[in-house]
């Protein structure tokens, strides 16, 4: 069974970096693609950005100037990194596996979810 | 940008069939799914590919579409049904890919 958990600071200073870590059981990340997704305090869920099994990277338009993600196959794990964060990136952050089928359409879901860590910023 | 719009209640008492729309201009030409939410859990994935169910989901739920509208159908609600729903989709491009959520819509039952 695939199960994911997510670690990291639950607190984090205005200006600086989030950085959280997503350890995958169950299956090799090398193998599917991950993605992070967060909710804020209103509840509302915003996709984050995804990386591909190939390495590649698909970011959010309104957060791609400050989020990196990686993998480290090694630890099976992937990393978030978020810059310069605001009270406005306060929220519970999930990684999650993402189903991506090209075609015409493309299908893309989530099948699998981390419980989800919370990150307050605040100094 | 690209917006979901889902209501944000439906309200329905047990046995009875629960409809809970999504709507957005791009759903004509991509796939949606939905996301059932209880309280302090993480979503779970209960319709991908607008109709298809994950093993495990029960086949009270069931997924639609037309035109610019997705709808989740439970029918024979239970108590245990009581959650927030979450319609995505995508708005894909050969170049870019953006995937969004609906704003949720909480299933109340009576």
């Amino acid at each position: 069974q695939v199960q994911l958990q997510e670690s990291g600071p639950g607190l984090v200073n205005p200006s600086e970096t989030l950085s959280l870590t997503c350890t995958v059981s169950g299956a090799s990340i090398s193998s599917f693609s991950w993605s992070w997704i967060r909710q804020s305090p209103g509840k509302r869920l915003e996709w984050i950005g995804h990386i591909h099994d190939s390495g590649s990277t698909n970011y959010n338009p309104s957060l791609k100037s400050r989020v990196t993600m990686s993998v480290d196959k090694s630890k099976n794990q992937l990393s978030l990194n978020l810059r310069s964060v605001t009270a406005a990136d306060t929220a519970v952050y999930y990684c999650a596996r993402v189903v991506v089928i090209p075609g015409t359409p493309p299908l893309y879901y989530f099948d699998y979810w981390g419980h989800g860590t919370l990150v307050t910023v605040s100094s | 940008s690209y917006e979901l719009t889902q209501p944000p209640s439906v309200s329905v008492s047990p046995g009875q069939t629960a409809r809970i729309t999504c709507s957005g201009d791009a759903l004509p030409r991509q796939y949606a799914s939905w996301y059932q939410q209880k309280p302090g859990q993480a979503p779970i994935l209960v319709i991908y590919r607008d109709t298809q169910r994950p093993s495990g989901i029960p086949e009270r739920f069931s997924g639609s579409s037309s035109g610019t509208t997705v709808t989740l159908t439970v029918s024979g609600v239970q108590a245990e049904d009581e959650a927030d729903y979450y319609c995505q989709s995508a708005d894909s491009s050969v170049t870019s890919v953006l995937l969004v959520f609906g704003g949720g819509t909480k299933l109340t039952v009576l």
